[in-house]
C-alpha cells in the first residue's frame, strides 16, 4: 500500500509562498488530493485530481504531482491559511492519508 | 443544504461495543458512496471504512477488519459503524464523509468522540 510522507511542519511568512510536500513511490502515478483542517473543525478539501480547485476554494491553492513528490502551494499565505494539511490518495480500493503538516503563518 | 450528523460516541471499556450513526439530509443518500474517517487525538487523519450506494462492496482499513462493520439504511437516509472488540487505540474523532464526485470527501460531518478507556 502507498505510504505518503509529508513534513511535520511548515513556517512561512505572512503574503509569502507556502510550499508542502507529499512523498511516496511512484507518486505522480496516481491522483493526490489534499485536505486543509483548522482546530476543532472538520476536514476540507482544498485540492483534487493533483490541481483542481473545488468551488470557493481561493486562486492562491495550487498543487502538483510528478515523480514521487506531489506539492500544494499556497501563493500570498494569509494568517486565515494556518492550518494543518494533509494529502491522500487511493490505493486500489481503500484510501491513504498522509500524516499531515502543520503550517504555521508567522 | 448538504448535511451531516454523527452520533452514538461516548465513553467505553477496551472490548466493548459501540454504534455510531450517521444522519445525512440535503442530497439523494442513496447515490453516492459514504465513508468513516477517524483521527485520534492529537493526531492525523485515518481512513476507516466505506460503502458503496447500495450496500453491496464495503472495504475497510487493516487495523479494524474483523471488529468493525460499515453500513447503511437508504430509507432512513442513515449510515452506521458498528465497533466491537475495541481497543484503546480505536479512541479518536469519528467522521462520516460523502464520496462525491471524482473520487472527493466533498462533506464531512461534525465528528463524535469515542473513548475507549478503562
Amino acid at each position: 500500500s502507498y505510504d505518503l510522507t509529508q513534513p511535520p511542519s511548515v513556517s512561512v511568512s505572512p503574503g509569502q509562498t507556502a510550499i508542502i510536500t507529499c512523498s511516496g513511490d511512484n507518486l505522480g502515478d496516481i491522483y493526490i488530493f489534499w485536505y486543509q483542517q483548522k482546530p476543532g473543525q472538520s476536514p476540507v478539501l482544498v485540492i483534487y485530481h493533483d490541481n483542481k480547485r473545488p468551488s470557493g476554494i481561493p486562486e492562491r491553492f495550487s498543487g502538483s504531482n510528478s515523480g514521487n513528490t506531489a506539492t500544494l502551494t499556497i501563493n500570498g499565505t494569509q494568517a486565515m491559511d494556518e492550518a494543518d494539511y494533509y494529502c491522500q490518495a487511493w490505493d486500489s480500493d481503500t484510501v491513504v492519508f498522509g500524516g499531515g503538516t502543520k503550517l504555521a503563518v508567522l | 443544504e448538504v448535511q451531516l450528523v454523527e452520533s452514538g460516541g461516548g465513553l467505553v471499556q477496551p472490548g466493548g461495543s459501540l454504534r455510531l450513526s450517521c444522519a445525512a439530509s440535503g442530497f439523494t443518500f442513496s447515490s453516492y458512496w459514504m465513508t468513516w474517517v477517524r483521527q485520534a487525538p492529537g493526531k492525523g487523519l485515518e481512513w476507516v471504512a466505506n460503502i458503496k450506494e447500495n450496500g453491496s462492496d464495503k472495504h475497510y482499513v487493516d487495523s479494524v477488519k474483523g471488529r468493525f462493520t460499515i453500513s447503511r439504511d437508504n430509507t432512513k437516509k442513515s449510515l452506521y459503524l458498528q465497533m466491537n472488540s475495541l481497543r484503546v487505540e480505536d479512541t479518536a474523532v469519528y467522521y462520516c464523509a460523502r464520496e462525491g464526485d471524482s473520487e472527493v470527501f466533498d462533506y464531512w460531518g461534525q465528528g463524535t468522540l469515542v473513548t475507549v478507556s478503562s
